[in-house]
């Protein structure tokens, strides 16, 4: 199995911009997660999937987040009007079913101007 | 609620040495797991082991072991005749078995510097 990958692996913008990751999991993972860390800190939970259905969202993901699986494959991740605290690393994970180990990707490190 | 603590946050050895990760958690699950992941500095969550709340056995794994004791809520890692390859943060992390979302709960982390 290829592993977890994520695109872009860096972003920059300007406060205000709308920026999108791709988070692609391993083959044949049911579950794909994402998680937000920031620097000094470990990760902590945005959202997750089983396959297509968004099941659960974290407090953390304010109304100008926006998470998408479509046919439960690869997953968006699209921030609206980015503001400086947005900036950190985004994370995506994806374990084969309910219970099972998560395995994580490299990451999107998103910086906000 | 879910709680993972990592007191250290920074440790320092010369290579050869042997090192101990702390790793406290706290859950009201009676079914839970727990993790630790690697972190170098390129960025990615490397997985190591995970251990069921059922299973108290130590593991060993080449230089790496593990050490679980469900009495004082600890699942300590410790690394045997470091190397400067080690050098990383190591993240402790809990899931509630019982949670349908299975999601992570880490610790913050200790980084862990190797010296030649």
């Amino acid at each position: 199995d290829t592993g977890v990958s994520q695109n872009p692996r860096h972003k920059i913008t300007k406060r205000g911009q709308n920026v999108t990751f791709r988070c692609d999991p391993i083959s044949e993972h049911n579950r794909l997660y994402w998680y937000r860390q920031t620097l000094g800190q470990g990760p902590e939970f945005l959202t997750y999937f089983q396959n297509e259905a968004q099941l659960e969202k974290s407090r953390l993901l304010s109304d100008r987040f926006s998470a998408e699986r479509p046919k439960g494959s690869f997953s968006t991740l699209e921030i609206q009007r980015t503001e400086q605290g947005d900036s950190a690393m985004y994370l995506c994970a994806s374990s084969r079913d309910f219970q099972e180990t998560q395995y994580f990707g490299p990451g999107t490190r998103l910086l906000v101007l | 609620a879910q709680k993972v603590t990592q007191a250290q946050t920074e440790i320092s050895v010369v290579e050869k040495e042997d090192v101990t990760l702390d790793c406290v958690y706290e859950t009201r699950d009676t079914t839970y797991y727990l993790f630790w992941y690697k972190q170098p500095p390129s960025g990615e969550l490397v997985f190591l082991i995970r251990r069921n709340s059922f299973d108290e056995q130590n593991e060993i794994s080449g230089r790496y072991s593990w050490n679980f004791q469900k009495s004082t809520s600890s699942f300590n890692f410790t690394i045997t005749a470091s190397q400067v390859v080690d050098s990383a943060v190591y993240f402790c992390a809990l899931s509630g078995a019982l949670n349908a979302g299975n999601m992570l709960t880490f610790g913050g982390g200790t980084r862990l510097m190797v010296k030649p």
